[in-house]
């Protein structure tokens, strides 16, 4: 069974430029979740879905992030306009049961960096 | 809100010897406890965690970890490290409401030499 799809695995841009991530969670998984990890901040919570509805964006760094699931299998986190402070692994997870009883099930990660 | 420290950022040991990574919690609520594993370049994924039950957890791996309320800590144990167990560590807490949501360490890096 495949596992969290991550694309790309890898961005560079510059800043002002528009990014989009992408992430199809594991079929039947019914919470999906964005996580970003850097250096000096490790790995942040910015926004979970509960069948494609978001519960809590609260760690949406600015408007300048958002992210939507359209469906049961596709997410994105667009960063428009993205800016060098925005570089970091961003991270989709997936699971059956909310995160704090069920196993969340990550993907590999996109790493991006904004110049 | 639950908040969790991980007390070493790095761990160096050699291989076969035992190790311990450190992980405290903060809460005023009952709490699960988690451990995550990251291997270069990949996601995390569980290790163990505890929900209920016997203080003394067993994951995969050859982990283990023990739940102790009164000194609020969750350690993560192996008798025998070896070198593929190098990897990145996390320690997590989250409320047992259904709303809670998992809070993650800063993680501990273990490098398992020769």
């Amino acid at each position: 069974d495949a596992g969290v799809i991550q694309s790309p695995r890898h961005e560079v841009t510059e800043m002002g430029q528009e990014v989009t991530l992408r992430c199809k969670p594991i079929s039947g998984h019914d919470y999906l979740f964005w996580y970003r990890q850097t250096m000096m901040r490790g790995l942040e919570l910015l926004i979970y879905f509960n069948n494609n509805v978001p519960i809590d964006d609260s760690g949406m760094p600015e408007d300048r992030f958002s992210a939507k699931m359209p469906n049961a299998s596709f997410s994105t986190l667009k960063i428009q306009p993205s800016e060098p402070r925005d570089s970091a692994v961003y991270f989709c997870a997936s699971s059956i049961l909310t995160g704090n009883t069920g196993e969340l099930f990550f993907g590999e990660g996109s790493r991006l960096t904004v110049l | 809100a639950q908040s969790v420290t991980q007390l070493d950022s790095q761990v160096p040991v050699f291989e076969e010897a035992p190790v311990e990574l450190r992980c405290n919690y903060s809460s005023s609520v009952s709490v699960y406890l988690f451990w995550y594993v990251q291997y270069p370049n990949q996601g995390l994924q569980l290790l163990l965690k505890y929900l209920s039950g016997s203080t003394l957890v067993k994951g995969i791996n050859g982990f283990e970890a023990e739940f102790n309320k009164s000194q609020t800590s969750f350690h993560l144990r192996k008798p025998s490290v070896h070198i593929s167990d190098t990897a990145e560590y996390f320690c997590a807490v989250s409320g047992t409401g259904t709303a809670s949501k998992l809070t993650f360490g800063t993680g501990t890096r273990l490098q398992v030499t020769l």
